[in-house]
């Protein structure tokens, strides 16, 4: 039971490329979730997904997109890399619950631009 | 407005010592709130739940509405407790809204 899968773990981009974060769940999970997180800050909701064909805006959405075609894969998309861009991105999911379940996290992307 | 607050970016103690890592929230609703830790090379998971009113390694966390608070208690630190310790605030469809994060180290 591998959780939440992330790759890939480290990449550098040049401004202006674009690329793929992928994130996958095995746990059936509904709900998934991408954050961003820059040095001494919280981690900041990016986009969301309560499930397959339905995604909305984080608290951070502008430079990313989203899809959600499956319920294991969540894949945010960076279309012009930009250096504010930088951070640490996980992956989230969690199952809905008559209270707020746990987020279940990947392992995270380190992503440089530069 | 939505906001968790942890006042301390670092948090430094020894062995046996007792723990308080500080959370306040801001929140319209009933809040849920949830600690989670990262320990060194690890992903961060989940370590306690205010809805769950237990005690995970010897951590526990009351939610006090009074105070807007849920600070995260140990009566005896232990080296293995040294790691990086969030405190977050679920929102609808179980959103996280983060503190900025309490790094959190024992000395021997």
């Amino acid at each position: 039971n591998a959780g939440v899968t992330q790759t890939p773990k480290f990449r550098i981009l040049k401004i202006g490329q674009s690329m793929t974060l992928q994130c996958t769940q095995d746990m059936n999970h509904n709900y998934m979730y991408w954050y961003r997180q820059d040095p001494g800050m919280g981690l900041k909701l990016i986009y969301y997904s309560v499930g397959a064909g339905i995604t909305d805006k984080g608290e951070v959405p502008n430079g990313y997109n989203v899809s959600r075609s499956t319920t294991e894969d969540f894949p945010l998309r960076l279309e012009l890399a930009a250096p504010s861009q930088t951070s640490v991105y996980f992956c989230a999911s969690s199952y809905p619950g008559r209270h707020n379940q746990p987020q279940h996290f990947g392992d995270g992307t380190r992503l440089s631009i530069l | 407005a939505q906001r968790v607050t942890q006042p301390e970016k670092l948090l430094s103690v020894f062995k046996g010592a007792p723990v308080e890592l500080k959370c306040n929230y801001s929140y319209s609703g009933s809040p849920e709130l949830f600690w989670y830790v990262q320990y060194s090379r690890q992903r961060l998971q989940l370590l306690l739940r205010h809805i769950s009113r237990e005690s995970i390694k010897g951590f526990t966390a009351d939610l006090n509405k009074g105070e807007t608070s849920f600070h995260l208690k140990k009566p005896f630190a232990q080296e293995e407790d040294s790691a990086m310790y969030y405190c977050a605030l679920s929102v609808g469809f179980q959103k996280l809204v983060f503190g900025t994060g309490t790094r959190f180290l024992v000395s021997p």
